[in-house]
């Protein structure tokens, strides 16, 4: 079992809908949380972070934590076709420095 | 600078040769990071610094791979004896703290070992 599991996708939404990336993680000690957009080619750009459980909200981005069921979400409303890209969820222990990642979901905002 | 700095962007090498990779972490960060991104999106950790001393190294190899992060020098990865395997894009990144803090990537850099 990897350590942060997503759907490799490509999740295919079309313009103005709601997109929804879902991550799992194995780790009970994990208490970081991060979602990075990495468009071809490019390097990971933060979109997100979060460390309590509930929502976390941010512009068109709503991030989601349940740590009792070990996953983490993102919710992108609104999608345009500029959000096209890899989503990364990356996870980090408190006492860790390192981030673990998952190998990203594949997102195709179509007109 | 407010931006992690990596050098070079492409990095062409020939099976059995020295590459050295070069990072310059957003000022102020503490904390160092090398990453090797293989396959498009598989993300393996390397090695992390505190200022100059090695904070992890458990996804280090064993052999051929070094780092440094010396004094008012930019961070260095360096590979011995490349191998057609290490082609992969390696990606720096720094935080202020390990603490509840985001870490921010440089653009990376591409070695191709041909």
């Amino acid at each position: 079992q990897k350590e942060v599991e997503q759907n490799s996708g490509p999740l295919s939404v079309p313009e103005g809908a709601i997109a929804s990336l879902n991550c799992t993680y194995s780790d009970r000690g994990s208490q970081s949380f991060f979602w990075y957009r990495q468009y071809s080619g490019k390097s990971p750009e933060l979109i997100m972070s979060i460390y309590s459980n509930g929502d976390k909200e941010d512009g068109r981005f709503t991030a989601q934590l349940n740590k009792a069921s070990q996953y983490v979400s993102l919710l992108i409303r609104d999608s345009q076709p500029s959000d096209s890209a890899t989503y990364l969820c990356a996870v980090k222990r408190p006492t860790a420095s390192k981030l673990t990642f998952g190998t990203g979901t594949r997102l195709q905002v179509t007109l | 600078g407010e931006e992690v700095a990596q050098t070079p962007k492409h990095l062409v090498r020939g099976e059995g040769q020295k590459a050295k990779l070069y990072c310059a972490p957003i000022k102020g960060h503490s904390y160092v990071f090398w990453y090797q991104q293989v396959l498009k999106n598989e993300f393996k950790f390397l090695i992390s610094f505190q200022n100059e001393n090695v904070f992890d190294e458990t996804g280090m190899p064993k052999e051929r791979f070094s780092a440094k992060c010396l004094p008012n020098s930019p961070c260095s990865l360096e590979i011995q004896a490349t191998k057609l395997e290490d082609s992969a894009v390696y990606f720096c990144a720094s935080s202020p703290t390990t603490e509840h803090t985001e870490a921010f990537f440089g653009q990376g850099t591409r070695l191709t070992v041909v």
